[in-house]
């Protein structure tokens, strides 16, 4: 079970709007430790889309966007399309064991 | 344009030592991390570690100090993965990484390499 807690699934239909939270605690998220969201289709390497919280990356889409709170994070994506089907994990660094981290994943399903 | 090629698949026996590869270029390889992750076959994606080969400074995550040990030969830009004695719980997808070209922290992957799998038998 991972430091960082994402929910294991969610799911929406094309062009609705989905979240997926990264639930941390004191030691890394809530430390104001930054956190990355990557994207990871089957068979291929993982991308970033978004680091430091709430900046995309080069070429990613204006309907994916990140958001930090407290000791949690969010990434949400708009305007849902068939090809954003795909893992989704969040990343930080946790105080406690001096290393980075990824959430468990999340499995997005475009219905 | 930043681009990591990583070494083939492998196919090893439980006690077996195995040393994998990831070639940078596009980048400057002295003055960005490059880190490793592995994803087990139907799991997520862990952070084994990170070299910066500029001083060859490393960290590991608690999970893999010890099991693993992550190298780096900057006079051919390639950093390694290498195990001294192979379980078959290592079978897995193995990527590496780097926080070039616009590294907001040192664990950020901007650029991934295209995966070893690695297979070992018991």
């Amino acid at each position: 079970q991972s430091v960082l807690t994402q929910p294991p699934s969610v799911s929406g239909a094309p062009g609705q709007r989905v979240t997926i939270s990264c639930t941390g605690s004191s030691s890394n998220i809530g430390a104001d430790y930054d956190v990355h969201w990557y994207q990871h289709l089957p068979g291929a390497a993982p991308k970033l889309l978004i680091h430091a919280n709430n900046n995309r990356a080069s070429g990613v889409p204006v309907r994916f966007s990140g958001s930090k709170s407290g000791t949690s994070a969010s990434l949400a994506i708009t305007g849902l399309q068939a090809e954003d089907e795909a893992d989704y994990y969040c990343q930080s660094y946790d105080s406690t064991i001096s290393a980075s981290l990824f959430g468990g994943g999340t499995t997005l399903t475009v219905l | 344009e930043v681009q990591l090629e990583q070494s083939g698949a492998e196919v090893k026996k439980s006690g077996e030592t195995l040393k994998i590869s990831c070639k940078g270029s596009g980048f400057s390889f002295t003055s960005y991390w490059i880190a490793w992750v592995r994803q087990m076959p139907g799991k997520g994606l862990e952070w084994m570690g990170t070299i910066y080969p500029g001083d060859s400074e490393t960290r590991y995550s608690p999970s893999f100090e010890g099991q693993v040990t992550i190298s780096a030969d900057k006079s051919i830009n390639t950093a390694y993965l290498k195990w001294h004695s192979l379980k078959a719980s290592d079978s897995g997808m193995y990527f590496c990484a780097t926080d070039a070209p616009d590294s907001s922290t040192w664990y950020t992957l901007g650029a991934w390499g295209q995966g070893t799998l690695v297979t070992v038998s018991s």
